[in-house]
């Protein structure tokens, strides 16, 4: 069974362009999070979402939102993109519930220039 | 808001040895869940072990297990017969019962001697 995807692999941006991350997730799998990991950091929450629906959010500005497609695909976009927006972005993808375990994608690495 | 800390940035073993991997997380909350992921520098992210708050019994998979310590909010991974695939970040993570995202420490870089 394939895993969880996530494209692009990398990304080049210049700051004030926005952007567009995709995540397919682990088939069966309705719950999709988004993290961001900045380098020699632990990843930080971003987004969860679960039937198409926002159920969580991390400490991230109004420049970050998401969404999750009826084929439980999701969308990472962030506008007005910073210097410090340059990180690994991760896709984890779960069954219901929070007894169960997230399965990460390879991540997409942006860079900001 | 929980947190998550590792207090370890680097440690290095020997081949076949074992190794304990320090965590520690500061919550109020009394239902929730701990995970320790490995993340090798392919940068995957991949599940090692899970434990349940609610459960006493110690976590196990194969060579790895956890010491689970409530009270004094510790969750210790123990890493038995080092193998050089080891080698990776480990980050210790924590989940509320109530399904937000996980919290991550800062993570522990495990070096395997040869």
């Amino acid at each position: 069974d394939a895993g969880v995807t996530q494209s692009p692999t990398h990304l080049i941006k210049t700051r004030g362009q926005h952007v567009t991350l995709r995540c397919s997730p682990i088939s069966g799998h309705k719950s999709v999070s988004w993290y961001q990991q900045v380098l020699g950091q632990g990843p930080q929450f971003i987004f969860q979402y679960y039937e198409k629906e926002e159920r969580g959010r991390g400490n991230f500005p109004d420049r970050f939102s998401a969404r999750q497609f009826p084929n439980y695909s999701s969308e990472l976009n962030v506008n007005a993109l910073l210097l410090g927006d340059s990180a690994l972005y991760l896709c984890a993808s779960s069954l219901a519930g929070s007894n169960q375990p997230q399965h990460f994608g390879d991540g997409t690495r942006l860079s900001i220039l | 808001a929980q947190t998550v800390t590792q207090s370890q940035p680097e440690m290095s073993v020997q081949e076949a040895e074992t190794v304990t991997l320090s965590c520690t997380y500061d919550t109020s909350e009394s239902d929730y869940y701990l995970f320790w992921y490995k993340q090798p520098p392919s940068r995957q992210m991949i599940l090692v072990i899970r434990q349940e708050a609610y459960k006493q019994q110690n976590a196990t998979e194969n060579r790895f297990s956890v010491n689970f310590q409530k009270a004094a909010k510790s969750f210790s991974l123990k890493i038995s017969d080092s193998q050089l695939g080891d080698a990776a970040m480990y980050f210790c993570a924590y989940r509320s019962g109530g399904a937000d995202g996980l919290t991550f420490g800062k993570g522990t870089h495990l070096i395997i001697q040869p």
